[in-house]
């Protein structure tokens, strides 16, 4: 069975700095990784995907995944940390490792970015 | 314009009672799902639709039914309310079931006294 974990539930930054948003996951077949976003009393935004191609994927407001295969990993990054990045992160996997299927989320980790 | 909407946004009900929650699309996607989010914030699948057509159904009872009367719309009915239906409710929409991203609507809060 595909799964994600998010070792995570919080993760605090400062305002400027990098922040790193874990992932690591399990797939059986080829993984479909995604990360989406929930920001407070709102549905979720997707961010980006890692389908094939380049491991370092860039995706919406500045951030960007790298997918790394043998750490089976899928970390969220960004180089400058926004206060209005604070919010919800869920990595998400195709729940049948092809390209199809429901998606299967992580726990989440929430983002505190303080000024 | 909303791409995903559901109705309503807050829904509170005693235990027993039978409630909707609506949701449409305006994206011409193939397949819509049902979400449901507990108070940890984990989120689970609880339905897709594809074409109008149930493809999966989760470990769901039989008390939550939804209805596609078209590929724009997927209602969720929910018979006999409990109190561990509490929820947040997400419906959402994929181009096809395996499209690369998923559009979210805004979330239905469901509490159940």
């Amino acid at each position: 069975a595909q799964s994600v974990a998010q070792p995570e539930d919080q993760v605090n930054v400062a305002e400027g700095n990098p922040l790193t948003v874990k992932c690591t996951y399990s797939v059986s077949g080829n993984p479909y990784l995604f990360w989406y976003v929930q920001y407070p009393n709102r549905g979720l935004q997707f961010l980006l995907k890692y389908i094939t191609g380049d491991n370092l994927v860039k995706g919406s407001y500045g951030f960007e995944a790298e997918f790394n295969k043998s750490q089976t990993s899928f970390h969220l990054k960004k180089p400058s940390a926004l206060v209005s990045d604070s919010a919800l992160y869920f990595c998400a996997v195709r729940d049948n490792g092809g390209s199809q299927g429901n998606l299967i989320f992580g726990k989440g980790t929430k983002l505190s970015v303080k000024p | 314009d909303t791409a995903v909407s559901q109705t309503p946004k807050y829904l509170v009900t005693q235990m027993g009672n039978d409630k909707s929650i609506k949701c449409e699309q305006n994206l011409g996607h193939d397949t819509m799902y049902w979400y449901k989010q507990d108070s940890k914030k984990f989120l689970k699948i609880m339905f897709s639709y594809n074409n109008k057509e149930l493809i999966i159904n989760e470990t769901v009872p039989n008390r939550f039914s939804p209805k596609s009367p078209d590929k724009a719309h997927l209602n969720l009915h929910i018979n006999s309310l409990e109190l561990g239906d509490s929820a947040v409710y997400f419906c959402a929409s994929s181009q096809d079931w395996g499209g690369p991203e998923a559009f979210f609507g805004q979330g239905t809060r469901l509490t159940v006294v």
